[in-house]
């Protein structure tokens, strides 16, 4: 099984701000990783997939990068819709694995 | 409009049975594979189990020998038969879609399961 390590834990950043979240992977997953974001009550939405594809609706704030083993998730600057639980996941094994999640809060 | 809506979910002791099911709208669930997805209180999601197009199945080790996944084309649904339930399987379990092949770009809201005396 692969294991998707998330990092940091928190962040804590102010609006306007850059956020910088990392999401490594136990071994290489080449650029089949998915970025989603989930609010409280709501379930994971697909932020990005293919490691830099932004899915439909998201702006371009949100941007993603990496492959193989080391990725990133970045928001250019912190709007207050974005503070969230962010998770990576890796869909290239079975079982698909979810790294344990990066909550952006104010 | 893709829809998923989950029900089935509620309150059962450890060792119990419990049925989730998922209805599907806007696309056919034998059209691509579709899976459940669990997360526990506070916890990051995990994936349970998946059917692909062609029928066959695959369950995440935690589950394996007591949970069974299957589909009824007839009507669009997807189901999750649960057995011998443990406190560890308390959790809100979603049905999901992928994305063509990349990633869930579908989810339902979610049932709760809890296991509990």
């Amino acid at each position: 099984e692969i294991v998707m390590t998330q990092s940091p834990a928190t962040l804590s950043v102010s609006p306007g701000e850059r956020a910088t979240l990392s999401c490594r992977a136990s071994q290489s997953v080449s650029s089949n990783l998915a970025w989603y974001q989930q609010k409280p009550g709501q379930a994971p939405r697909l932020l990005i997939y293919d490691a830099s594809t932004r899915a439909t609706g998201f702006p371009v704030r949100f941007s993603g990068s990496g492959s193989g083993t080391e990725f990133t998730l970045t928001i250019s600057s912190l709007q207050s819709e974005d503070f969230a639980v962010y998770y990576c996941q890796q869909y290239n094994n079975w079982p698909q694995t979810f790294g344990q999640g990066t909550k952006v809060e104010i | 409009e893709v829809q998923l809506v989950e029900s089935g979910g509620g309150l059962i002791q450890p060792g119990g049975s419990l049925r989730l099911s998922c209805a599907a709208s806007g696309f056919a669930v034998s059209s691509n594979y579709m899976s459940w997805v669990r997360q526990a209180p506070g916890k990051g999601p995990e994936w349970v189990s998946v059917i692909y197009s062609g029928g066959d199945t695959n369950y995440a080790d935690s589950v394996k020998g007591r949970f069974t996944i299957s589909r009824d084309t007839s009507k669009n649904t997807l189901n999750l038969q649960m057995n011998s339930l443990k406190a560890e399987d308390t959790a809100v379990y979603y049905c999901a879609r992928p994305h063509y092949n990349y990633g869930y770009g579908y989810w339902g809201q979610g049932t709760l399961v809890t296991v509990s005396s």
